[in-house]
C-alpha cells in the first residue's frame, strides 16, 4: 500500500529564514497532496494542497513544490514568523474511494 | 473554528474502564474520521464513517468500536482501557468520501488513563 515519508521530524529556524519540509510518496497512483498543519492544543487544518497536474501552488509565504518523477513533494514556507510554529503534516491520496495517507509530522520551531 | 464539535474536552478514567467520545460533523458532511494522537507521535487512523456505514479502517483495536448515528453525529467506544490509550482523539468530517477531501478536524478529546 501507499506509505508517506516526511522529514525532518523537527525543524528549527530563525525567525525570517525559510524552511522546507519534504515528503516522499511510494504509490505513483497518488494525484492529491495536502498539508496540514497543527497548532498546539488544536486540530490540524489544510493550509494548502496539490494535485499531480500541476508542479507548484503558492499562496502567500507558503508555496508546495511536486516532483512525479522522483515521488516526493514540499512545503516551502518563506519569511518565517513565531506562528508558523507548530507541527506539519503532509498526506497523499489517489483521490475518490481511496484513503488519505500521512505522513509522520514535523514540528517546525520559529527561534525568535 | 472548524465547525466539528468534540465532546468531552478532557476524560480521566481508570484502566479497564469503558468511555464513550462523541463528534459532532460539519453541517453537510457525511464523512466522520476518528483519529488517535500519542504524545509526540503522528495521526493515527482509526475508522472512516460515510453517511452511517463503515467505510475504512485503519489501525483500530478491537477494544474500540464506533458508529455514525442517523444525523450523522459518531460516536467512538473504548472499553477495557489501558494506560497505552491515554492520548488525545481527534474526530475530523469532510463532504464524501474521497481522499481528496479536505477534512475539517474537531478539537480532540484528550483520554488520560490512570
Amino acid at each position: 500500500g501507499e506509505n508517506v515519508e516526511q522529514h525532518p521530524s523537527t525543524l528549527s529556524v530563525q525567525e525570517g529564514d525559510s524552511a522546507v519540509i519534504k515528503c516522499t510518496y511510494s504509490d505513483s497512483a497518488s494525484n492529491y497532496f495536502p498539508w496540514y498543519k497543527q497548532e498546539l492544543g488544536k486540530g490540524p487544518q489544510l493550509i494548502i494542497d496539490i494535485r499531480s497536474n500541476v508542479g507548484e501552488k503558492k499562496d502567500q509565504r507558503i508555496a508546495v513544490t511536486l516532483n512525479k518523477t522522483a515521488k516526493h513533494f514540499s512545503l516551502h514556507i518563506t519569511e518565517t514568523q513565531p506562528e508558523d510554529s507548530a507541527v506539519y503534516f503532509c498526506a497523499a491520496s489517489k483521490g475518490s474511494n481511496y484513503q488519505l495517507i500521512w505522513g509522520a509530522g514535523t514540528k517546525l520551531i520559529i527561534k525568535p | 473554528d472548524s465547525g466539528v464539535t468534540q465532546t468531552p474536552k478532557h476524560l480521566i478514567t481508570a484502566t479497564g474502564q469503558r468511555v464513550t467520545l462523541r463528534c459532532s460533523p460539519r453541517s453537510g458532511d457525511l464523512s466522520v474520521y476518528w483519529y488517535q494522537q500519542s504524545l509526540d507521535q503522528g495521526l493515527q487512523f482509526l475508522i472512516q464513517y460515510y453517511n452511517g456505514e463503515e467505510r475504512a479502517k485503519g489501525n483500530i483495536l478491537e477494544r474500540f468500536s464506533a458508529q455514525q448515528f442517523p444525523d450523522l453525529h459518531s460516536e467512538l467506544n473504548l472499553s477495557s482501557l489501558e494506560l497505552g490509550d491515554s492520548a488525545l482523539y481527534f474526530c475530523a468530517s469532510s463532504l464524501g468520501t474521497s481522499g481528496a477531501n479536505e477534512q475539517f478536524f474537531g478539537p480532540g478529546t484528550r483520554l488520560t488513563v490512570l
